[in-house]
């Protein structure tokens, strides 16, 4: 398909274990974005990548989250040892080239449970 | 202080009703405003997009920024069921490449 792809869609697992989600951007975007969706909280800045630059890492909430973009393509965003308040909905979206008057396409997210 | 606000609803009107969404945000280095919109277990999509203060129409939907006293609203003239999502507004300016989002309003039209 033409759009932003995310998996798992949803995601149960139990607190303490790692979870890793995957996103797959629209080909030929070159900024790419996570964000974390509680409810009642909006949607929450985690990381962004842009090109070959360093991410912008300022919105991950602590250590125990990290993002990696492979070849400018794919990103995997991991949770280590989970916690019951990491459960959100994950949303991946990306951009051309990640300017200001860029839109967004956004995948569907991976709802996570953590029990 | 939030960088943007946003009355999460939920806000439910009857079919054909006008509709106001707001927002209001605290730093004016804020430039660019958007709208996306969101249905259920979907990605936001974007549905209107505005750079500094005016109003811009695209059809039933017209966005309206007012810098001066930083709130920006959306209007749904003649609202379907069809319009019933979650309505997030989002702003992007000053030094960091990120679009800083509303926590979103959950709007039902009733048929």
């Amino acid at each position: 398909g033409a759009g932003v792809s995310q998996s798992p869609s949803n995601k149960v697992t139990e607190k303490g274990k790692d979870v890793e989600l995957r996103c797959d951007p629209i080909s030929g975007h070159t900024a790419l974005y996570w964000y974390r969706q509680s409810l009642g909280q909006g949607l929450e800045f985690l990381i962004y990548f842009q090109g070959n630059s360093a991410p912008d890492k300022s919105g991950l909430p602590s250590d125990r989250f990290s993002a990696e973009r492979t070849g400018g393509s794919v990103s995997t965003l991991t949770i280590q040892r989970t916690q019951q308040e990491d459960s959100a909905v994950y949303l991946c979206a990306s951009s051309f080239a990640g300017g200001a008057n860029e839109k967004l396409f956004f995948g569907s997210g991976t709802q996570l449970s953590v029990l | 202080q939030k960088e943007v606000e946003q009355d999460p609803g939920p806000l439910s009107v009857p079919e054909g009703a006008i509709v106001s969404l707001n927002c209001t945000y605290s730093n004016s280095a804020f430039q660019y405003f958007m709208w996306y919109r969101q249905y259920s277990r979907k990605g936001p999509e974007l549905l209107m997009y505005t750079y500094s203060s005016g109003n811009k129409e695209d059809g039933r939907f017209t966005a309206q920024v007012d810098k001066s006293s930083k709130y920006i609203s959306l209007f749904i003239r003649d609202s379907q069921p069809s319009d019933s999502a979650t309505y997030l507004c989002a702003v992007y300016g000053g030094a960091t490449n990120k679009l800083i989002f509303g926590t979103g309003t959950l709007l039902a039209v009733q048929p």
